[in-house]
């Protein structure tokens, strides 16, 4: 069936370093990939999304292009800040069974001051 | 507030009762879907409704779980003789029909602590 996995966190880092988590799914066809964050105490924001072959999705200096050779969907960042600290789901969405959204494990970012 | 809405937020039972939780979604989505997350993991899907049909539900969903969304708006989920095992952060999100490239919109969860 459908999956995604991505790097297992945490992932710690320096403030204004950069940032890659990785992501790679198994889907059948061509689903919809995303990004969702989590801050502390708060509910799945989506962050970005890509929807077909070569996109690239960005917000708040975030990015990831979906890759369909290497059916990844790597997350980027050039200069993470404190307050990017969060944990962050992988997440892809099938053209078909009602576009259900099937998550990876999530990895947790620290951002050190 | 347009987005989705669940309530109650936070649920604290005893093992053995029974738990009902309610989601409101955004008023022009068709579909409605329930997860699971525990901690340390991604939400799991557990259901999925287009209107008032319940068309999927997971192998997650035992028969202690049952799900309705009888006029196509709000939905329940309710929980029969919880166990610890329950405890778990319950997602509701949302989506509009006929669109393929929109992402699902998630409310702030219930967490059930099963004491």
């Amino acid at each position: 069936g459908d999956s995604v996995t991505q790097m297992e966190g945490p992932v710690t880092l320096s403030e204004e370093a950069f940032l890659t988590i990785n992501c790679t799914y198994t889907a059948t066809g061509y689903p919809s990939l995303f990004w969702y964050v989590q801050y502390p105490g708060e509910g799945l924001q989506l962050l970005l999304k890509a929807t077909k072959a070569d996109d690239k999705g960005s917000n708040k200096g975030f990015e990831a292009t979906y890759r369909k050779e290497t059916t990844s969907f790597h997350l980027e960042k050039g200069s993470v800040q404190v307050s990017d600290s969060a944990v962050y789901f992988c997440a892809l969405s099938p053209y078909t069974g009602g576009f259900k959204t099937i998550f990876g494990a999530g990895t947790r970012l620290f951002v050190k001051a | 507030d347009t987005g989705v809405s669940q309530d109650p937020r936070h649920k604290i039972t005893k093992r053995g009762q029974n738990v009902t939780f309610r989601c409101d979604p955004i008023s022009e989505h068709n579909r409605l879907y329930w997860y699971r997350q525990t901690l340390g993991q991604g939400p799991e899907f557990l259901t999925y409704f287009q209107n008032e049909a319940q068309l999927e539900k997971s192998r997650l969903l035992s028969d202690r779980f049952s799900a309705e969304r009888p006029k196509g708006s709000f939905s329940t989920l309710e929980i029969q003789r919880t166990e610890q095992g329950d405890s778990a952060m319950y997602l509701c999100a949302s989506r509009p029909l006929g669109q393929m490239n929109t992402e699902a919109f998630f409310g702030q969860g219930t967490r059930l602590t099963v004491v």
